[in-house]
């Protein structure tokens, strides 16, 4: 079974520019996540979807920050534009929606934001 | 105000020494979870408790969720060094949290030496 895929792996981009983050999630979860992790600030949630849609969005830090379900099997998130303090690992994670709210992980996108 | 707090953030000991970690919070939640993350990876799960008092063991790791389902510990004995890396608990299912969400702590880095 394919877990969740992230791409790209690293992005090194200039300031100003725009990036864009994608994942898959694990066939047949209902439930995709977008988190930020840093040093400083740990894991912390952006955005989450049910069944593509958006549920709640109050992590997403600013205007820049966008993100997209367009279906069941892909997901991305953008930064527009792109800023020095946006630099960080970037998860995606899936799950399929129950009590137990097990959660599945990405191998993460390394965002540097020269 | 972090939900959960995760205590020691730093643990650094022998290979073979015990050690536990602890995950606080004055919130109830429907489930518990914890995952390990090495660098350069994302987070894997290893073990949800759901019910109050549970405890599940995985090999030398030992995981109870408290009886008011507020707090958990992870406890590993005879440490070794494949042990090493970021522990993190997350909590579901939490007042005022919405549905399928997670919130997690921050983590307690762990390092054994050989």
């Amino acid at each position: 079974d394919a877990g969740v895929i992230q791409s790209p792996r690293h992005e090194v981009t200039e300031m100003g520019q725009e990036v864009t983050l994608r994942c898959k999630p694990i066939s047949g979860h209902d439930y995709l996540f977008w988190y930020r992790q840093t040093m400083m600030r740990g894991l912390e949630l952006l955005i989450y979807f049910n069944n593509n849609v958006p549920i709640d969005d109050s992590g997403m830090p600013e205007d820049r920050f966008s993100a997209k379900m367009p279906n069941a099997s892909f997901s991305t998130l953008k930064i527009q534009p792109s800023e020095p303090r946006d630099s960080a690992v970037y998860f995606c994670a899936s799950s399929f929606g129950g009590f137990s709210y097990e959660q599945y992980f990405g191998p993460g996108t390394r965002l540097t934001v020269t | 105000t972090q939900l959960l707090e995760q205590s020691p953030q730093f643990l650094s000991i022998q290979e073979g020494e015990n050690l536990t970690v602890y995950c606080n919070s004055s919130s109830v939640f429907s489930s518990l979870q914890w995952y390990r993350q090495e660098p350069g990876e994302g987070p894997v799960l290893l073990v949800t408790v759901v019910t109050g008092g549970e405890v599940k063991k995985l090999k030398r790791l030992t995981f109870q969720f408290g009886d008011a389902r507020k707090d958990s510990s992870l406890h590993i004995t005879a440490a070794q060094p494949g042990d090493t890396g970021l522990y993190l608990c997350a909590g579901g299912g939490y007042y005022g949290g919405s549905q399928g969400n997670l919130i997690f702590g921050k983590g307690t880095k762990l390092s054994v030496k050989p």
